[in-house]
C-alpha cells in the first residue's frame, strides 16, 4: 500500500494567520483528497488536487481560505488562511491506491490544528 | 452520490462475530459499496468493497441483498482493536463521501 508522511502532525496557530500542511506520497499518484474532521464529526471533503490543474473544490469550501497546492505526482500542500478558532479540526490527506493487493484509498494520519 | 443509513453505534463482546448493517436504498447500478473504519486517533483504512457479490478478505467480509438495497459488513471474531467508526459509503466516482458511520465498541 502506499505510505503518507503528513507533517505537521499538530499545531497551535494564532487567529488570523496560516498554516500549510504537506502530504508527501511514497508512489506517484494522480488524485490526491484533503478531508477535515472537525471534533467529534465524520470527514468531509474539502477538495480533489490534480497534478497539472488547479483543485477541485466542494461546496462551501474555496480557494481563497483553502489554497492547494499540486506539483508533482508524490506531494501536495493545504493551506489554511486566515485562521479562526473554527478552524480547529484535523485535517488529512488521502489517495486512491491501486496498487494496493486490496484496492482503495489510503489516508495519512492527520494534522490536529488548534486556532486559539 | 447516494446516501447511507447505518445506527449510531453498536456493541459487541470479544471473539464474538459482528454485523454491521447498511441501507442504502437509493443505490444506482453502477455505486460500488465500500466500508471504511477510523480507529480513535487514526485517518481511516479501507475495510472492503463490493459491487453485487459477496465479498471475504483478511480483514472481514461483505454481504450485500441480492437488490443492493443493503449491505452488511462481518467482522468474524471481533477483538479490542476492532473498535473503531465503520463507515459504509457508495461511490460511482473517484472521491469518498463520508456519512456519519457506526461507533463499535467491544468489550472484553
Amino acid at each position: 500500500s502506499a505510505v503518507i508522511s503528513q507533517k505537521p502532525s499538530r499545531d497551535i496557530c494564532q487567529r488570523g494567520t496560516s498554516l500549510t500542511i504537506q502530504c508527501q506520497v511514497d508512489s506517484q499518484v494522480t488524485m490526491m483528497f484533503w478531508y477535515r474532521q472537525q471534533p467529534g464529526q465524520s470527514l468531509t471533503l474539502i477538495a480533489t488536487a490534480n497534478q497539472g490543474s488547479e483543485a477541485t473544490y466542494e461546496s462551501g469550501f474555496v480557494i481563497d481560505k483553502f489554497p492547494i497546492s499540486r506539483p508533482n505526482l508524490t506531494f501536495s500542500t493545504l493551506t489554511v488562511s486566515n485562521m479562526s478558532p473554527e478552524d480547529s479540526s484535523i485535517y488529512l490527506c488521502s489517495v486512491e491506491d491501486r496498487g494496493a493487493a486490496d484496492y482503495g484509498y489510503t489516508f495519512g494520519s492527520g494534522t490536529r490544528l488548534t486556532v486559539v | 452520490d447516494a446516501k447511507t443509513t447505518q445506527p449510531n453505534s453498536m456493541e459487541s463482546n470479544e471473539e464474538e462475530p459482528v454485523h454491521l448493517p447498511c441501507n442504502h436504498s437509493t443505490i444506482s447500478g453502477t455505486d460500488y459499496i465500500h466500508w471504511y473504519r477510523q480507529l480513535p486517533s487514526q485517518g481511516p483504512e479501507y475495510v472492503i468493497h463490493g459491487l453485487t457479490s459477496n465479498v471475504n478478505n483478511r480483514m472481514a467480509s461483505l454481504a450485500i441483498a441480492e437488490d443492493r438495497k443493503s449491505s452488511t459488513l462481518i467482522l468474524h471474531r471481533a477483538t479490542l482493536r476492532d473498535a473503531a467508526v465503520y463507515y459504509c459509503i457508495l461511490m460511482d466516482t473517484d472521491k469518498l463521501i463520508f456519512g456519519t458511520g457506526t461507533r463499535l465498541q467491544v468489550f472484553p
